[in-house]
């Protein structure tokens, strides 16, 4: 069975760090491109960013209000992926979703993780 | 960036009958070279992740029941619901993957 199970969340400050960590069962992970998503609370979807496989060159985008801030990384000898966020803020409060490409190049979003929720508060 | 406009943001549907839902990209989706549209759709029920339903526009995920379809090209695009069922209430979001970022729409929720 596909599965993708995140961990990490928490309630952290302003200006903290965590990381978020995502592991991948049921597929060759390391030819998956991988990408993280959030969801603040009761608000839409918002795209965080994308990891391509090592064999594409395992180049990494991000989304503007992340970029700089926000560190995606894989450990394929680990079937894992993670998000590093630092200087977190409190609009950064979400649920953070790990998801697998359908496939390289194909953008839809197969298979997601169930979230792990980061709340950022004083 | 594309910025993706859903409509309506809700509807109540009665059992048995058609959703519809509209999905209009501020840019083309459609790639030239390969003629598809990089336009999917997803479901999320509450308390649960988003499920992809709907990838190049009109391709059905598999498991996926043949009752949710989709349709459109270049900027415009639809999502139908033929025979709404009970399990069918959800919030629906489209997303266009023909750039990055990747956008979403703000989500259409779908009651009975």
């Amino acid at each position: 069975e596909v599965q993708l199970v995140e961990s990490g969340g928490g309630l952290v400050k302003p200006g903290g760090s965590l990381r978020l960590s995502c592991a991948a069962s049921g597929f060759t992970f390391s030819n998956a491109w991988m990408s993280w998503v959030r969801q603040a609370p009761g608000k839409g979807l918002e795209w965080v960013g994308r990891i391509k496989s090592k064999t594409d060159g395992e180049t990494k985008d991000y989304a503007a209000p992340v970029k700089g801030r926000f560190t995606i990384s894989r450990d394929d000898s680990k079937d894992t992926l993670y998000l590093e966020t630092d200087s977190l803020k409190t609009e950064d409060t979400a649920v953070y979703y790990c998801i697998k490409y359908r496939s390289p190049a194909d953008g839809a979003l197969q298979i997601w993780g169930q979230g792990t929720m980061v709340t950022v508060a004083s | 960036d594309i910025v993706m406009t859903q409509s309506p943001d809700s509807l109540a549907v009665s059992l048995g009958e058609r959703a519809t839902i509209n999905c209009k990209s501020s840019q083309n989706v459609l790639y030239s070279s390969n003629n598809k549209n990089y336009l999917a759709w997803y479901q999320q029920k509450p308390g649960q992740p988003p499920k992809l339903l709907i990838y190049w526009a009109s391709a059905r995920e598999s498991g996926v029941p043949d009752r949710f379809s989709g349709s459109g090209s270049g900027t415009d695009f639809t999502l139908t619901i033929s025979g709404l069922q009970a399990e069918d209430v959800a919030v629906y979001y489209c997303q266009q993957y023909y750039t990055t970022p990747v956008t979403f729409g703000g989500g259409t929720r779908v009651d009975i």
